[in-house]
């Protein structure tokens, strides 16, 4: 089945700065790639997603580039706020259209003010 | 846009008895709704796929018969923990697919979740 590694665990950026967070994937049928950020005791809230068919997507200060050659795909935040701070993680769709979403490991990303 | 209930939010009971958690998306219909389960610190973890008017699609290691699943309605799927014991205390989240309109999209809505303790 579909297995997500993300990297890395823990991230800490000063404020202004950049923050990448990395994953890769095992089945390369997969089509769907989103990405969440969950801030402690609530639910995962998307941020950015991006298709099979797109290389890249971008909004506003969050980006998503993927290689599907590679199998990996990447989030970048540009700019770093505070309020940035939280866990995100990513996680793919495989193939079978069962729609369910396999997770990363998530990443705990700290943006010191 | 796509909004996702779960009803309760907390619950803390006794070791022995049965939990009823529900998930409820609240305008528009899902013919499937997932599953998960969070420990703390960690990631969320794939329990079962909830299809309506059929059963539930069980992971891998995740007992179906300790983890009861209905999926009624298109709006409605409950998760039932039988026979809690304190290693089910957990953060219990539910997610609805959206499908209207944009079918390969593949769109997930979560529920804010259910915090379980079991004492």
């Amino acid at each position: 089945g579909e297995n997500v590694e993300q990297h890395p665990s823990t991230l800490s950026v000063q404020e202004g700065d950049s923050a990448v967070i990395k994953c890769t994937y095992s089945d390369s049928a997969s089509n769907y790639f989103p990405w969440y950020k969950q801030e402690l005791g609530k639910r995962p809230q998307l941020i950015i997603d991006i298709r099979s068919n797109v290389g890249e997507k971008k909004d506003q200060r969050i980006a998503v580039t993927l290689n599907k050659t590679a199998k990996h795909f990447s989030l970048h935040i540009t700019e770093t706020q505070p309020e940035d701070s939280a866990v995100y993680f990513c996680a793919a769709i495989p193939s079978g259209n069962t729609g369910k979403l396999i997770f990363g490991q998530g990443t705990t990303l700290q943006v010191k003010p | 846009g796509a909004v996702v209930s779960q009803h309760p939010s907390r619950v803390i009971c006794k070791s022995g008895t049965s939990v009823k958690i529900e998930c409820r998306s609240l305008d528009f219909q899902a013919t499937t709704m997932f599953w998960y389960r969070q420990f703390p610190k960690q990631s969320l973890m794939l329990m079962a796929t909830s299809n309506e008017g059929s059963k539930a699609t069980y992971e891998q290691g995740v007992e179906k018969d300790k983890f009861l699943i209905n999926h009624a309605s298109l709006t409605l799927s409950t998760l039932t923990v039988t026979s809690a014991h304190p290693e089910d205390s957990s953060f219990y989240i539910c997610s609805a697919r959206w499908t209207g309109g944009r079918s390969s999209y593949n769109e997930q809505f979560f529920g804010p979740g259910t915090r379980l303790t079991v004492l």
